[in-house]
């Protein structure tokens, strides 16, 4: 367990509307990461962030946008939910003190967009 | 960029059957090589990694895998699966460094009694 949380754990929402998740973590690592994960493509990287304010795009960055205003906090924000944004999102961090390259996963915040 | 493929997509296996699950990477220089795996409705949890030395590495619950730098490859094994080894089994590539992991698209695995 790495201290990390993701709120909220479950959310449907709406085509069109906004949504933010967040991701909390207690160790201050300077390296926070959110991925995507779908059947038959693994996890894909949307953004990560490598320190406050320090941010840049994955893979799949079309249609979010990240915020980290302070070192716990990593926010993920779609700004008009579409329905293939439908995914479980999972936060992680990366030790800036052993095992680098590593990474350590939260448990994950179910979005389904209808 | 970097890629990394899994070439079994689901795996059925009886309980005490040999498993060998494979991964390929397609990337010429220094690598790091991870298996994560995510139990039913659980997160991802890193199961062994390779960074250098010894390419035979051993991880938690009787798994293991082999770097063959010569095949780009790292395949996870493990001699008897348990029917608690029902999960979803991702490989792992950090490249040169870097502070992005690519992932694989995963191998379900299915243990039956």
């Amino acid at each position: 367990d790495a201290g990390i949380t993701q709120s909220p754990r479950h959310k449907v929402t709406e085509t069109g509307t906004p949504v933010t998740l967040r991701c909390h973590q207690t160790e201050n690592h300077r390296y926070m990461y959110w991925y995507r994960q779908d059947p038959g493509h693994g996890l894909r990287l949307i953004h990560y962030s490598y320190g406050v304010k320090d941010t840049d795009k994955g893979e799949v960055s079309d249609g979010y946008s990240v915020s980290r205003s302070k070192t716990e906090d990593f926010l993920l924000t779609l700004e008009s939910a579409t329905s293939s944004q439908t995914s479980v999102y999972f936060c992680a961090i990366r030790s800036d003190r052993e095992n680098p390259y590593e990474q350590y996963f939260g448990p994950g915040t179910r979005l389904t967009v209808t | 960029a970097q890629s990394v493929s899994q070439h079994n997509h689901h795996v059925i296996l009886s309980e005490a059957a040999s498993l060998e699950l494979g991964c390929n990477y397609s990337y010429g220089g220094t690598v790091n090589l991870f298996w994560y795996v995510q139990y039913p409705g659980q997160h991802l949890q890193l199961l062994l990694k390779y960074f250098s030395g010894d390419p035979l590495v051993k991880g938690i619950k009787g798994f293991e895998a082999e770097f063959i730098k010569s095949k780009f490859s790292f395949n996870l094994r493990k001699p008897s699966v348990q029917w608690s080894d029902t999960a979803e089994y991702f490989c792992a590539v950090n490249t040169g460094g870097g502070n992005k992991l690519t992932f694989g698209t995963g191998t379900q695995l299915k243990v039956e009694l």
